[in-house]
């Protein structure tokens, strides 16, 4: 079973337009959730997790466990920001992850 | 200091060819991943190591895949009598502590494998 959605594979905005990348997550447990990003040519970075509560090159997430949400938001897009998203979950020993979103920010 | 290395950064091989894959993870990093990831997919997870134990091999597809961190650093993903279907990027990440610590992982660049 998909245990991480990412409904969008790929996401235009202009620049200076908000931009929220969806994730929705199956678990049972107490969910861990990441974002992860990797820009082009680069390897895969953490981003942001939720336990942390921090805010990292404007990106926020908030987990809803109601939802099962935990979707990405920036209220304003840069160029710099186009990239491949990936959502994860980690359940203890398995980290699941999205098939990612490709945002494209366009000027 | 340098970040997880992963050799081959490419590797092509004929059916049926075995090969092996590399990763050197952060030094000091007890724990060591290693992902699948297919084309227009996300990582999915192969095995994960706590220092040299093999905790959880569950992602491996089929048992020509075996993974060994003998000395707890280095670690070695072989495939044997590869098939198209494993064509891919391999990727290895290390961090600090155990999954249950919430620790940040780092990737390395990966290994894109192509079977023909």
């Amino acid at each position: 079973a998909q245990r991480v959605t990412q409904p969008e594979k790929l996401l235009s905005v202009f620049k200076g337009a908000p931009v929220e990348l969806k994730c929705n997550y199956s678990y049972s447990g107490s969910p861990e959730l990441f974002w992860y990003v990797q820009y082009s040519r680069q390897r895969l970075q953490l981003l942001l997790r939720h336990i942390s509560r921090e805010s990292i090159k404007g990106f926020t997430a908030d987990l809803n466990k109601g939802e099962t949400s935990f979707h990405l938001k920036k209220p304003f897009a840069q160029e710099e920001d186009s990239a491949m998203y990936y959502c994860a979950l980690n359940t203890g020993n398995q980290f699941y992850f999205g098939t990612g979103t490709s945002l494209t920010v366009i000027p | 200091g340098a970040g997880v290395s992963q050799s081959p950064r490419y590797k092509v091989a004929k059916r049926g060819q075995d090969v092996a894959l590399r990763c050197d993870p952060i030094s000091g990093h007890v724990s060591l991943f290693w992902y699948q990831q297919a084309l227009g997919q996300g990582p999915e997870f192969l095995t994960y190591f706590q220092n040299e134990a093999q905790l959880d091999k569950s992602g491996l597809p089929s048992d020509r895949f075996f993974a060994e961190r003998p000395e707890g650093s280095v670690s070695t993903l072989k495939i044997q009598r590869t098939q198209q279907e494993d064509s891919a990027v391999y990727l290895c990440a290390s961090s600090l502590g155990g999954p249950l610590d919430q620790e940040t992982q780092y990737f390395g660049p990966g290994t894109r494998l192509l079977v023909l």
